[in-house]
């Protein structure tokens, strides 16, 4: 099984800031598939990153993927206040798993 | 709209069994293959099985094969998880979704894991004495 740890678990930030996720795979994962979502309580995880770095459908550009291997990165350039929530990195190369969660909450 | 549904969740003693339901609308349901993703409460995201377009492929986290088992009924656009052998740690709020790439021909068979672009709202499972 491909263990994904994410990092940090959790951190604090304003509206406006930049932030960096980490997902780091036990093995390597090929880019194509490499995932990410979003939760925010209450609803179901929404699709925003497939193939590493491609945004699904009616994801904004402030979203954006990159990484390849064994470590992958989810960047917001410029948080927006529907923005803070739970985000989750998930590799389906060998079987399916999720990372960790990382939640990002408002400074 | 596409959309699943699912039901079947509640509460359960510990031992027993339970039979989850998803029903898709809104997309070509054979095309498409089906996970299910559980998440306790306060708890991240975990896989609990998947089932191929055509039924005929079936896929399960590791920990949980022999007690669950997931299958399909596509002249209803429904899916089901047959859930036995219930412990404490299978509470949890039960998502069925959809996978991102629909299946052609005889990928039809096996396609199952891929990104997951829609979600239900989910049923919970509580197991409980």
């Amino acid at each position: 099984e491909i263990v994904l740890t994410q990092s940090p678990g959790a951190l604090s930030l304003s509206p406006g800031e930049r932030v960096t996720l980490s997902c780091r795979a036990s093995q390597s994962v090929p880019n194509s598939q490499l995932v990410w979502y979003q939760q925010k309580p209450g609803q179901p995880p929404r699709l925003l990153i497939y193939g590493a770095s491609t945004r699904a459908t009616g994801i904004p550009d402030r979203f954006s993927g990159s990484g390849s291997g064994t470590d992958f990165i989810l960047t917001i350039t410029r948080l927006e206040p529907e923005d803070f929530a739970m985000y989750y990195c998930q590799q389906f190369g060998r079987s399916l798993t999720f990372g960790g969660g990382t939640k990002v909450e408002i400074k | 709209e596409v959309r699943l549904l699912e039901s079947g969740g509640g509460l359960v003693q510990p031992g027993g069994s339970l039979r989850l339901s998803c029903v898709g609308s809104g997309f070509t349901f054979t095309s498409f293959a089906i996970n299910w993703v559980r998440q306790a409460p306060g708890k991240g995201l975990e896989w609990v099985a998947a089932v191929s377009g055509s039924g005929d492929g079936t896929y399960y986290a590791d920990s949980l094969k022999g007690r669950f088992t997931v299958s399909r009924d596509n002249s209803k656009n429904t899916l089901h998880l047959q859930m036995n052998s219930l412990r404490v740690e299978d509470t949890a709020l039960y998502y069925c979704a959809k996978t991102l790439r629909q299946c052609k021909g005889s990928s039809c068979s096996y396609f199952s894991l891929d990104a997951l672009d829609i979600w239900g709202q989910g049923t919970m499972v509580t197991v409980s004495s």
